[in-house]
């Protein structure tokens, strides 16, 4: 268990609809990160956060946007899905922003049908 | 270093022989590194570091090595189990980023 915590653990939702994943860290850190893995692709880096603040971004689409909250959790919410957009979504923490560990939860398997 | 499409290069070796797993990554100015292995519909599992003032690293059963002239990683599972089968990605930091490999696809043979 590597302490990062992510609900759903599955989500089956229609085109067109919007969804949110949460995420909390493992305790005391302060970095989130959101990752989409998808059958063709692998791990794509999408958005990272750092004590409730946009650090870096990815390849994330218009249609997503996350925030990081005061107690340090975070959401990811996907809207106008497409069936392109089933994958797992991975949340990871780590400490502070650079050359700390990063761990994943367990992720968030969503399917569009 | 970006993760690119999967055609996962595989690996099958017999349980209880010693596994090796390369990666090479992109950025010489990359100074931390980490081995995941991730079994499937499942997160991806820390399982050892190297920062790129080492050389080499070791675990339990695992070690890593670190060539900073041909900007190549490698993991070295010894007396491999069964339940080490799955998916191992290595992960560059550069900066703030940290960059995933595609993978190796390792099977154990009891």
């Amino acid at each position: 268990d590597s302490g990062v915590t992510q609900t759903p653990k599955h989500l089956i939702t229609a085109t067109g609809q919007r969804v949110t994943l949460r995420c909390s860290p493992r305790s005391g850190d302060l970095s989130v990160y959101w990752y989409q893995q998808s059958l063709d692709q692998g791990l794509q880096f999408l958005i990272q956060y750092y004590n409730g603040e946009e650090r870096a971004k990815g390849n994330i689409l218009e249609r997503f946007s996350a925030q990081q909250f005061p107690d340090l959790h975070s959401e990811l919410n996907l809207s106008s899905l497409e069936l392109g957009d089933s994958a797992l979504y991975f949340c990871a923490s780590s400490l502070t922003v650079a050359g700390n560990t990063i761990y994943f939860g367990e992720g968030s398997w969503l399917t569009v049908v | 270093g970006e993760s690119v499409g999967l055609h996962l290069p595989t690996l099958s070796v017999q349980e209880g022989d010693n596994s090796i797993i390369n990666c090479a990554y992109s950025n010489s100015a990359s100074d931390y590194f980490i081995w995941y292995k991730q079994e499937s519909g499942k997160g991806p599992q820390f399982i050892i570091d190297i920062r790129s003032n080492m050389d080499k690293r070791q675990g339990q059963r695992v070690t890593v090595l670190l060539n900073k002239t041909v900007k190549h990683l490698s993991l070295q599972i010894a007396a491999t189990q069964p339940g080490d089968s799955a998916v191992y990605f290595c992960a560059e930091n550069t900066g703030n980023q940290f960059y995933f490999g595609t993978g190796t696809s390792l099977t154990v043979i009891p």
